[in-house]
């Protein structure tokens, strides 16, 4: 089983419009919660960290469900400049590793 | 500040070539990372030290080593290059405390032919 999986969508959204992704991990020792951003042939940057009481960003508000084991990342007032792959990413471990979803793919539309 | 910077940026090699790809940091973080990424597999870790001197093996060690002499650098080495480690490698590095996330280096963008 993964450690964390995400829908690979593309979402393909009209600018203006609300989307939201999802991603569960499989390690209930995981410890630390982000989701980053990768635009194409880029490295990932850190959009933003995951508490247990949902924070938020600006346009972004993350929510993390310990029990469930299910994180999720809503996006309001898509920008053009939004348009990139979303990775969750846990972590873990005495190094503190990260274990990374494979992406989800996000297109806004003017 | 320069952040976390690789080189080289691109490498062709032939198959049971040897290469090392250099990361080096100047935050003074303690953690340091390489993964490959891969279309449809998302980023896997390879090998990561958490301080000068030390290493420990990742998800996808085999046909990889590392090295960490110095705090500020960590050396990726493949010793005979196989196709299967066309990829792009990332470095990340971070502070030891939870809550930081990584920062990455640009990335190298390696086929071996």
């Amino acid at each position: 089983r993964k450690e964390v999986e995400q829908d690979p969508g593309p979402f393909n959204v009209p600018e203006g419009a609300t989307v939201a992704f999802n991603c569960t991990y499989s390690n209930s020792a995981s410890q630390s919660f982000f989701w980053y951003r990768q635009d194409c042939r880029k490295e990932p940057k850190l959009l933003m960290s995951v508490y247990s009481s949902g924070n938020e960003d600006g346009r972004f508000t993350a929510q993390l469900n310990r029990a469930s084991q299910y994180i999720s990342l809503l996006i309001r007032d898509s920008k053009l400049s939004d348009s990139a792959t979303y990775l969750c990413v846990v972590g873990r471990g005495t190094g503190n590793q990260f274990y990374f979803g494979t992406g989800t793919s996000l297109t806004v539309i003017p | 500040n320069a952040g976390v910077t690789q080189t080289p940026k691109f490498r062709v090699l032939k198959t049971g070539q040897s290469m090392t790809l250099l990361c080096a940091q100047d935050m003074n973080h303690e953690y340091m990372y390489w993964y490959r990424q891969d279309p449809g597999m998302g980023l896997r870790l390879i090998h990561y030290s958490v301080g000068e001197g030390t290493t420990a093996k990742g998800e996808v060690p085999d046909g990889y080593n590392v090295s960490r002499l110095k705090k500020q650098n960590f050396l990726l080495g493949l010793e005979s290059a196989a196709p299967s480690q066309t990829s792009v490698y990332f470095c990340a590095s971070k502070l030891s405390r939870e809550r930081y996330g990584y920062t990455f280096g640009s990335g190298t963008r390696l086929t071996v032919v």
